[in-house]
């Protein structure tokens, strides 16, 4: 079936530095997709999200970046900080009916001071 | 804020027992999931519902059950648990109507002994 993966399951960063975190998606019908964030302990936490009209979107900090050509979706983390220290997870709706989003294994992002 | 919580963070219970794990969301969404979440194998959809009595299975609801009797709450039944079943469980809500992210609890990490 689709599966959405992403390239690297850990990812090691100083703080301060910019971090990119990225993923591939196979179901090239696929017109939503979702960052989460996911601190140890606790539920997933929606960070941004994208359709598949736009090919980049910023929030605070972060920026998600869409290639539909090569199905590549990447979160970028500007600054990065020891709070944001987490598995990401990227994740899309295959269709509009909005029902179950198909996640990806996750990237460990640690963040040394 | 949506609220999604989950009746226990941490459960421990002996094989063949019944287990119920409890969901409850406070945002009125029509969709509600359970997954779970094993290391290096991400998250898993075990069923969802998209209304009240309705209910879809999931990739991987071999040995669940669940319970949709009302709009707020959803229930993920173990009919006879097995080591196996050892995981961490999460409950999300979501629209129907859009914007489909989900809001996920905190989880809840059953142990089987």
């Amino acid at each position: 079936g689709e599966s959405v993966g992403l390239h690297l399951p850990t990812l090691s960063v100083q703080e301060g530095d910019n971090s990119i975190i990225n993923c591939a998606y196979s179901n090239s019908a696929s017109d939503y997709f979702i960052w989460y964030k996911q601190e140890s302990g606790k539920g997933p936490q929606f960070i941004i999200d994208i359709r598949s009209n736009m090919d980049k979107r910023q929030g605070q900090r972060v920026t998600v970046l869409l290639n539909k050509t090569v199905k590549h979706l990447s979160l970028q983390i500007a600054a990065t900080q020891p709070g944001d220290s987490a598995v990401y997870f990227c994740a899309e709706i295959p269709n509009q009916a909005g029902t179950a989003l198909i996640f990806g294994k996750g990237t460990t992002l640690s963040v040394s001071s | 804020d949506v609220k999604v919580t989950q009746s226990s963070r941490y459960l421990v219970k002996r094989t063949g027992e019944k287990v119920f794990l409890e969901c409850v969301q406070d945002m009125d969404h029509e969709n509600m999931f359970w997954y779970r979440q094993d290391p290096g194998l991400g998250l898993r959809l075990i069923y969802f519902s998209y209304d009240v009595k309705m209910k879809e299975k999931g990739d991987i609801p071999e040995g669940y059950s669940v319970s949709r009797e009302k709009k707020e709450r959803f229930s993920l039944i173990l009919e006879s648990a097995s080591t196996n079943q050892t995981s961490m469980y999460l409950c999300a809500s979501s629209l129907s109507t859009g914007p489909y992210e989900q809001y996920f609890g905190p989880g809840t990490r059953l142990t089987v002994t």
